[in-house]
């Protein structure tokens, strides 16, 4: 069975400061794609990455940096220099073809509260 | 850039009534979904559909759901007598083709309040 666990229910940091969301995904496919959307109060659903399973380079995105792990089956989203807007519900996603049809399948989400 | 539309945004219906929640996929995609998210919880699969018919639908998918895609364009939900428990957001997805490589995109949500 495929799962996504977001440990986080909510974190919450003042402006400037650093934060990692955390990831860990389960999954009995070789080949298997890891996304991160955000949310933000007006509710739609924002892409903001996508890694296959064959690709463990790490991957930064202005503030924006992702870790993938395999060997810990992780996928850490970090946003260094917080700011204010990034306050959302940050999802992490996982799909796989053979065990998990054609569907995403989601993680809890981490809500992220960034103080000025 | 293409998107993912869907209407109405906002939905108030009575327990028991049927609505139809639409959705315009990105038009070269083929792959068609409805995600759901109750108010604080996680987004959820429901049904995806492909070449007019079902993939794969979740345990939450019962027969009071259907979908459809009536033309070349809309792709709708149909919940034919909502109960107070349907109340949530209801998401449409897109992709251009099945491999799960490919990024699903998502429509704004129709927020459903079943009262």
């Amino acid at each position: 069975a495929q799962k996504v666990t977001q440990a986080q229910t909510e974190i919450s940091v003042v402006e400037k400061e650093d934060v990692t969301l955390d990831c860990v995904y389960e999954t009995r496919d070789t080949t298997y794609y890891l996304f991160w959307y955000k949310q933000p109060p007006s509710g739609e659903l924002v892409f903001l990455i996508r890694r296959n399973s064959f690709d463990e380079q790490n991957e930064i995105s202005g503030r924006y940096s992702w870790n993938f792990q395999k060997s810990t089956s992780s996928f850490n989203f970090t946003i260094t220099a917080s700011q204010v807007v990034d306050s959302a519900v940050y999802f992490c996603a996982l799909s796989a073809l053979n065990t998990g049809g054609f569907k995403t399948i989601f993680g809890a989400g981490t809500r992220l509260f960034v103080k000025a | 850039e293409p998107e993912v539309t869907q209407t109405p945004s906002h939905q108030v219906t009575q327990m028991g009534q049927e609505v139809i929640l639409r959705c315009v996929p990105i038009s070269n995609h083929l792959y068609f979904y409805w995600y759901r998210q109750i108010l604080g919880q996680k987004v959820e699969f429901l049904v995806s559909f492909y070449n007019n018919e079902i993939s794969e639908k979740s345990e939450i998918f019962d027969d009071q759901f259907s979908v459809e895609r009536p033309d070349g364009s809309n792709f709708t939900l149909k919940i034919r007598s909502t109960k107070l428990e349907d109340s949530a957001m209801y998401f449409c997805a897109s992709r251009e083709t099945g491999s799960p490589q490919e990024t699903q995109y998502f429509g704004p949500g129709t927020r459903l309040l079943v009262l």
